[in-house]
């Protein structure tokens, strides 16, 4: 059974940082892209960052290029999600994702639960 | 930038069909995606590649594709397709993944 279990949500500061993981299950790692997918309260589903099943490729969202960075550890089954210079506008659950297909690019099979980021003094 | 269109909301009655749409600024046109999220819960993919359905989901759900529009059917509703629907697609000259803004199913 494939399970995505994100972890590192909570209350950050404007202009500080917050590191989410989500931890892997149930299939084969490194054979799979990952994203990470968001939605502030109320609104609608939001890609953020996505990185290719050998973390050679990443993507960033206009919204986040240059404050976040995705890497994934294969060894360990993980994706992270390093947020910096956090915005007020950044408030939202996180979402981590897996593709449907393996070594492609393409839509999201699987999801977290999300986990919720807070971003305010 | 790429943009996917939604109607913000579709209404139907038990039984009858819903169609939800979703419309691309331009060509070349990805395939198109569904997810189906409920109040509180993940997104759930309804629907994949304009009309690839994934184990485990009804067959009262459909996919079809014209032109720039690709179109979620759910033919026969129950209440308990109340939910928010969202288009999902890539921009050939940008990002792999694009959501539309959603839409919100009623079931009256």
């Amino acid at each position: 059974e494939v399970q995505l279990l994100e972890s590192g949500g909570g209350l950050g500061q404007p202009g500080g940082s917050l590191r989410l993981s989500c931890a892997a299950s149930g299939f084969p790692f490194s054979s799979y892209a990952m994203s990470w997918v968001r939605q502030a309260p109320g609104k609608g589903l939001e890609w953020v960052s996505g990185i290719v099943s050998s973390g050679g490729t990443t993507y960033y969202a206009d919204s986040v290029k240059g404050r976040f960075t995705i890497s994934r550890d294969n060894s360990k089954n993980t994706v992270s999600l390093q947020m910096n210079s956090l915005r007020a506008e950044d408030t939202a659950v996180y979402y981590c994702a897996k593709v449907i297909t393996s070594g492609q690019l393409g839509p999201f099979h699987y999801w977290g639960q999300g986990t919720l980021v807070t971003v305010s003094s | 930038s790429y943009e996917l269109t939604q109607p913000p909301s579709v209404s139907v009655s038990p039984g009858q069909t819903a169609r939800i749409t979703c419309s691309a600024d331009g060509l070349p046109k990805q395939y198109a995606h569904w997810y189906q999220q409920k109040p509180g819960q993940a997104p759930v993919m309804v629907m994949y590649k304009d009309s690839e359905r994934p184990s485990g989901i009804p067959e009262r759900f459909s996919g079809s594709s014209s032109g720039t529009t690709v179109t979620l059917t759910i033919t026969g509703v129950q209440a308990e397709d109340e939910a928010d629907y969202y288009c999902q697609s890539a921009d050939s000259g940008g990002s792999p993944w694009v959501f539309g803004g959603g839409t919100k199913l009623t079931v009256l």
